[in-house]
């Protein structure tokens, strides 16, 4: 089975940077990858590692540390349209995902 | 752009009644899977098929079954609607392929479902 732990909350100011971690304790490893889901919508994909080391996309980097069983995921420059949950999920190849950080920018 | 549908955004049922959830997509997508979310334990795997008429138990399928008929559609049926299975419900697809592209996920925007 899989065990995905991430924190059920953040708050940051608009402009800052927030980063968010996912501890994982899995079966097997396909990949890790991060959701964006906003209140009331649809999940939707922002990243996927399946190496070590750091994924950049915009605004957005992701971390992996496979060894570590680590993850994090980065929010540059926040803007208030970043307020959402974040949710890291493992594939062993289907998914399991953890039970996601929701995100506050403040202004 | 891949366009996930469930057919009902809200929906209402008495304990005892089964109960329907209908998803389409219209990306050609081999996968497809159904998933529950409730607050505080993120999405959990209910079912999920690699293949027209072909389905896979996932992590919590107790209550739950699924058909799929055609490739586009994948059905969720609550035999016996229970209070416990109020939820949101998010019906996912996804191709084939190993790797981003096989477990990328494109969700629908999913059916709130409260059983009274």
């Amino acid at each position: 089975g899989q065990n995905i732990d991430q924190p059920t909350e953040m708050t940051a100011t608009e402009g800052a940077i927030v980063q968010i971690n996912c501890t994982y304790q899995t079966s097997g490893f396909n990949g890790l990858f991060w959701y964006q889901q906003h209140a009331g919508e649809a999940p939707t994909f922002l990243s996927y590692n399946v190496l070590d080391g750091l994924e950049e996309k915009g605004r957005f980097s992701s971390f992996l540390s496979r060894s570590k069983g680590y993850s994090y995921l980065l929010l540059k420059e926040l803007q208030m349209k970043d307020s959402a949950s974040y949710l890291c999920a493992v594939s062993d190849y289907k998914l399991s995902f953890g039970a996601g950080t929701t995100v506050t920018v403040r202004a | 752009d891949v366009k996930v549908t469930q057919s009902s955004r809200y929906l209402v049922k008495r304990t005892g009644e089964k109960v329907f959830l209908e998803c389409v997509q219209d990306m050609d997508h081999e996968n497809m899977f159904w998933y529950r979310q409730d607050p505080g334990l993120g999405l959990r795997l209910i079912y999920f098929s690699y293949d027209v008429k072909m389905k896979e138990k996932g992590d919590i399928p107790e209550g739950y079954s699924v058909s799929r008929e055609k490739k586009e559609r994948f059905s969720l049926i609550l035999e016996s609607a229970s209070t416990n299975q109020t939820s949101m419900y998010l019906c996912a697809s996804s191709l084939r392929d190993r790797g981003l592209e096989g477990e990328k996920l494109f969700f629908g925007s999913g059916t709130q479902l409260s059983v009274l």
